[in-house]
């Protein structure tokens, strides 16, 4: 089973709203609601930015929204500044019997 | 919140084993799910495997089965995972994360080791 789908690159002048999106299949975005989001700057951990394709943990700026339709999961960054240049993952859960969790390839978020 | 440190950067040759610690604060460590994801350089996360609370075992994604072993010690706070048969691209940064009961999302409290396999 192959990662789920991400664009590689969005970029967005500050200000603006941009929307990454997530495509997996049944067997995992679009039959569980267990999409969450990381943000990863370049020599960090990965943070959670979304759980539970929409929640926000504590400390998360509201900026930061997520949704599901089928089987692709977005993340949508408004009023976007420049500390949110970064990398962002999604992952869900997944039935598959070769894993339990997969991730995104990964997108490349650049503020202009 | 656990907050997780993780052992240092590790040099192995092709071929041998590495093991990469994980020793957690804050409370409930018994009943902690603890996963290792891996990061190639330049490239994207890759889930390895979860370590459920203790008598609840182990699940590794099919591409590690045989060569991943998971255990955790609650006397010391410490979850590890081991590594065999290491390849060059098995080089990569591998961290611990922390599952908050089954809540299907990660914490990732360590700061990741670094794993080089060069000859």
């Amino acid at each position: 089973q192959s990662a789920l789908t991400q664009p590689a690159s969005v970029s967005g002048s500050p200000g603006q709203t941009i929307t990454i999106s997530c495509t997996g299949t049944r067997s995992d975005v679009g039959g569980y609601n267990f999409v969450s989001w990381y943000q990863q700057h370049p020599g960090k951990a990965p943070k959670l930015v979304i759980f539970g394709v929409s929640d926000r943990p504590p400390g998360v700026s509201n900026r930061f929204s997520g949704s599901k339709s089928d089987n692709t999961a977005s993340l949508t960054i408004s009023g976007l500044q420049a500390e949110d240049e970064a990398e962002y993952y999604c992952s869900s859960y997944t039935s598959s019997t070769s894993r339990a969790y997969v991730f995104g390839t990964g997108t490349t978020v650049s503020v202009l | 919140q656990v907050q997780a440190v993780q052992s240092g950067a590790e040099v192995k040759k092709p071929g041998t084993s590495v093991k990469v610690s994980c020793t957690a604060s804050g409370d409930n460590f018994p009943i902690k799910k603890f996963h290792w994801v891996r990061q190639a350089p330049g490239q994207g996360l890759e889930w390895i495997g979860i370590i459920h609370p203790s008598g609840f075992g182990t699940t590794y994604a099919q591409q590690f089965r045989g060569r991943v072993t998971m255990t955790r010690d609650t006397s010391t706070r410490t979850v590890s995972m081991e590594l065999s048969s290491l390849i060059s691209d098995d080089s990569a940064v591998y961290y611990c994360a922390i599952e908050y009961g089954t809540t299907y999302f990660f914490d990732f409290s360590g700061q990741g080791t670094l794993v080089t396999v060069s000859s």
